[in-house]
């Protein structure tokens, strides 16, 4: 079954609103998850790091002051789009290493969270 | 800066074809190489590799990294329509911790 999840699976919202998309890791603690975007027909673009008990660490280009992230405990992390505009709408996807060495392998990936601003 | 492409973008091929996806990188530090398959939602683990020259199999899929070429291959044998997805090529960086992906091969199986 799934280990991490997402919600909510999909947000329509107007511009200028912001969004909150939560992130969870469901039988074990990550006190790291990756937030990533994905635009159609596109890869999958990191956009930070999301580090329990301290700031995320983002990519270069990706505001963080448009994308909050706050990771509240060692199961939750949550992506906040602030006045999200119609560029925004993509899919986000979270994932979480469940180990603490070879962090590919055991990556989870949530279901990701289709985000559309009109 | 660290980079993968993937080759080619898009494939479409008939039902039972085998097909052959490329993946190259250029990374520091390098840890090991993933491949995913993506189909309506969340990507799905296939395969790390960390060891030039070997086959990593599972069922008709299979992998092999080339560290001297800096590249790695995912072979799909008697393919099927449930193949169609796109594949996502990543790889990881032991001092950033963090996944490097590429932009994807969209494969389309026709029956």
């Amino acid at each position: 079954g799934a280990v991490v999840s997402q919600h909510p699976s999909r947000v329509i919202c107007k511009s200028g609103t912001s969004v909150k998309i939560e992130c969870r890791s469901l039988d074990f603690q990550a006190t790291t998850m990756f937030w990533y975007r994905q635009f159609p027909k596109q890869s999958l673009m990191l956009m930070a790091t999301s580090n329990e008990g301290s700031k995320a660490t983002y990519e270069q280009g990706v505001e963080k002051d448009k994308f909050l992230i706050n990771h509240a405990s060692l199961t939750l992390s949550t992506l906040t789009v602030t006045s999200a505009h119609p560029e925004d709408s993509s899919f986000y996807i979270c994932s979480a290493p469940r180990g603490p060495y070879s962090w590919g392998e055991t990556q989870y990936f949530g279901p990701g969270t289709r985000l559309l601003v009109l | 800066e660290d980079k993968v492409v993937q080759s080619p973008l898009s494939l479409v091929v008939h039902e039972g074809d085998t097909v052959t996806l490329n993946c190259s990188y250029e990374v520091t530090n390098f840890r090991s190489l993933l491949w995913y398959k993506q189909e309506k939602k969340a990507p799905t683990f296939l395969f790390m590799l960390t060891s030039s020259g070997i086959e990593k199999k599972s069922g008709r899929l299979s992998s092999i990294l080339d560290k001297k070429e800096l590249s790695s291959i995912l072979n799909i044998t008697a393919t099927q329509t449930g193949d169609s997805a796109i594949y996502l090529c990543a790889v990881e960086n032991v001092g950033a911790q963090k996944l490097v992906f590429g932009q994807g091969t969209r494969l389309t199986i026709n029956p």
